[in-house]
């Protein structure tokens, strides 16, 4: 059991924004940074967002990331075939004093 | 860029001793916290620890009686040392760079994780 929560699955189509939540609780989420990982299929993570809402070089402008409370959301806007990965929010997480990661999404572009 | 690489053994039998070694190549260990991450066959992540380059660690509480991460800034490379292993411990290892960051007022190791290495599959079996 994972202490921050995803749903296991998410789905669109090409050019659809979809959106990733993720639920933790305020020794996390809500009193430190989300940061978003995104795993493409066989390969290690890579960061996709930094610091709630911040996208390191290289990363597409159609990833976007927000926080409002304990919880986190990942869009995706002008979905493509080649976003289809696995996601993973993470957080700092001041009870556990450790870094914290969701259960991860799988997206899936039909 | 920095580049991050994993070696090690791919098969530990249980109740042994799981090392693991990452090396740093493209600049030095000299800065930055460094990390080992886990992932179970089809599961998700578990941050595993992380060390400074002075030699500071923080690791995982349900992991912290068996862990151990050095580090060997002499050869860019730190190392992970996990004892009793049993099935469950069967994971591909990822190290990665730790970010520091400060948030609310306090501050920690384990901001985000970039880059990572490729990662390497241990297999616990006997």
């Amino acid at each position: 059991q994972s202490v921050l929560t995803q749903p296991p699955s998410a789905s669109g189509t090409p050019g659809q924004r979809v959106t990733i939540s993720c639920s933790g609780s305020s020794s996390n989420i809500g009193s430190n940074y989300v940061y978003w990982y995104q795993q493409l299929p066989g390969t290690a993570p890579k960061l996709l967002i930094y610091r709630n809402n911040q996208r390191p070089s290289g990363v597409p402008d159609r990833f976007s990331g927000s926080k409002s409370g304990t919880s986190a959301s990942l869009a995706i806007s002008g979905l493509r075939s080649e976003d289809e990965a696995d996601y993973y929010c993470a957080a700092w997480d001041d009870s556990l004093s450790g870094p914290v990661f969701g259960g991860g999404t799988k997206l899936t572009v039909v | 860029q920095v580049q991050l690489q994993e070696s090690g053994p791919g098969l530990v039998k249980p109740s042994e001793t799981l090392s693991l070694t990452c090396t740093v190549s493209g600049g030095s260990i000299r800065s930055y916290y460094w990390s080992w991450i886990r992932q179970p066959p089809g599961k998700g992540l578990e941050w595993i620890g992380y060390i400074h380059y002075s030699g500071s660690t923080n690791y995982n509480s349900s992991l912290k009686s068996r862990v151990t991460i050095s580090v060997d800034t002499s050869k860019n490379q730190f190392s992970l040392k996990l004892s009793s292993v049993t099935a469950a411990d069967t994971a591909v290892y990822y190290c990665a760079r730790a970010k520091a960051d400060c948030s609310g007022g306090s501050c920690y190791g384990g901001g985000w994780f970039d880059p990572w290495g490729q990662g390497t599959l241990v297999t616990v079996s006997s």
